[in-house]
């Protein structure tokens, strides 16, 4: 079985440009989440699905980030424009709901603005 | 103050020894307990879970609850230098249908 796939794996830009991220969850897996993760830090979430609706999306900067879940199963995550402050590890994982006791990461995609 | 404080590190043991990570939390509402272990330039990978208080085996990894003392601990035993990586910490509170995450506590296990 696969696991979460993200891509791309690493993306270097420059301050106020466009960027996304894409994320494949496992299978089945109806919550999906978006965490940010910071050198040094735990991951922080930035929002969850539940299926294809969006039920907590209180720490995510919606003045430039924006996600979607189409279908309830592939996610995309966007920054429009991007600052310095941005780059970090963004990591989807994904769980069969959200009672479950863990979640399945994908690898991250490692974020450098310049 | 966070919500869950993690013992900082770095940790560095020799192979063989007997490993203790601990952190400590401030919200009475969570309920899972996880340890992820995390390598460089990879995602978490989920190790242990529990739900109550006590102790949960797994091989050479044993996780401990205390929820009185809001207090999780993971041991180690018998070190590996394949143990080498940070160990996060989470704690899901299944009412807010999130989990929050320690900074982790990075060990590196020396051959």
């Amino acid at each position: 079985e696969a696991g979460v796939v993200q891509s791309p794996r690493y993306k270097i830009i420059e301050k106020k440009q466009p960027v996304a991220f894409w994320c494949n969850p496992i299978s089945g897996h109806n919550t999906l989440y978006w965490y940010r993760q910071n050198l040094g830090q735990g991951p922080e979430l930035l929002i969850r699905y539940e299926n294809e609706e969006a039920v907590d999306d209180s720490q995510l900067p919606k003045d430039r980030f924006s996600a979607e879940r189409l279908k309830g199963v592939d996610s995309t995550l966007k920054i429009q424009p991007a600052e310095l402050g941005d780059s970090a590890v963004y990591l989807c994982a994904s769980s069969l709901d959200a009672d479950s006791g863990g979640y399945t990461f994908g690898s991250g995609t490692r974020l450098t603005v310049v | 103050q966070k919500e869950v404080e993690q013992d900082p590190g770095p940790l560095s043991v020799p192979e063989g020894a007997i490993v203790s990570l601990n952190c400590t939390y401030s919200n009475s509402a969570f309920q899972y307990f996880m340890w992820y272990r995390q390598y460089s330039r990879k995602g978490p990978e989920l190790l242990m879970y529990t739900y109550s208080s006590g102790n949960k085996e797994d091989g050479r990894f044993t996780a401990q609850v205390d929820k009185s003392s809001k207090y999780i601990s993971l041991f180690i035993r018998d070190s590996q230098p394949s143990d080498s990586a940070t160990y996060l910490c989470a704690m899901t509170n299944t009412n807010a249908g999130k989990s929050t995450f320690g900074d982790g506590t990075t060990l590196t296990v020396k051959p």
